[in-house]
């Protein structure tokens, strides 16, 4: 069974853009959830989702935000890109919601 | 407040020689505690679940442990390729946080040949 994918793998863009990422969970896995990870703040929930509903958000900015397709996969966005968003962005996936999560890779952004 | 620590925030073995990772937590109804392995550059990897006090898993060169308020990761005759980070997290099962993961800082590894 293929794991969590997600693309871009790096990412590269400047200050007050605006970036995409996205993630494939898991086959027959419906729930997924976005975390950040920095060196000092560790990992840090960001949202999660189920069914195409956010179910939970941790505590950041409106700046990011997320959906998530009929298909189970999801999308983050980021807007007004600042130089402290610079971070590893994983995804991970469960086949319902409280359930075990599997990580996918991550995507890695540098915001210059 | 929820909250994960781990301990140590490195640690350094030679080859063959056993140690344990510590996870101490507080939270508002532990729903599941969760041991992740994760090498550089790469997403955490699965390794345990564990819902209730005194419960304990294997696989291979580890064990994992719980009770109401830590968890140990016993690490046996380890060998250089067990060198990672040790993530450990907590699911709520009430409270502001419910049902998302709150992780500790981990436990960097080197295990020496």
């Amino acid at each position: 069974k293929a794991g969590v994918t997600q693309t871009p793998r790096y990412l590269i863009k400047t200050r007050g853009q605006q970036v995409t990422l996205s993630c494939s969970p898991i086959s027959g896995h419906r729930s997924v959830s976005w975390y950040q990870q920095t060196p000092g703040q560790g990992l840090q929930f960001l949202f999660e989702y189920f069914s195409e509903t956010q179910r939970n958000k941790g505590n950041f900015p409106g700046r990011f935000s997320g959906r998530q397709f009929s298909n189970s996969r999801s999308e983050m966005n980021v807007s007004t890109l600042e130089l402290g968003d610079s971070a590893l962005y994983l995804c991970a996936s469960s086949q319902r919601p409280q359930e075990t999560q599997y990580f996918g890779p991550g995507t890695r952004l540098l915001v210059l | 407040e929820d909250q994960v620590t781990q301990s140590p925030e490195a640690l350094r073995l030679q080859e063959g020689e056993s140690s344990s990772l510590n996870c101490s937590y507080t939270v508002s109804g532990l729903r599941g505690l969760f041991w992740y392995r994760q090498d550089p550059g790469k997403g955490p990897e699965f390794l345990f679940t564990l819902y209730s006090a005194g419960e304990e898993k294997e696989k291979e060169r580890l064990k994992a442990t719980l009770t109401k308020k830590e968890s140990f990761l016993h690490i046996t005759a380890p060998k250089p390729e067990d060198s990672a980070t040790y993530l450990c997290a907590v699911q709520a099962g009430a409270g502001g946080s419910q049902g998302n993961l709150i992780f500790g800082k981990g436990t960097k590894l080197s295990v020496k040949p």
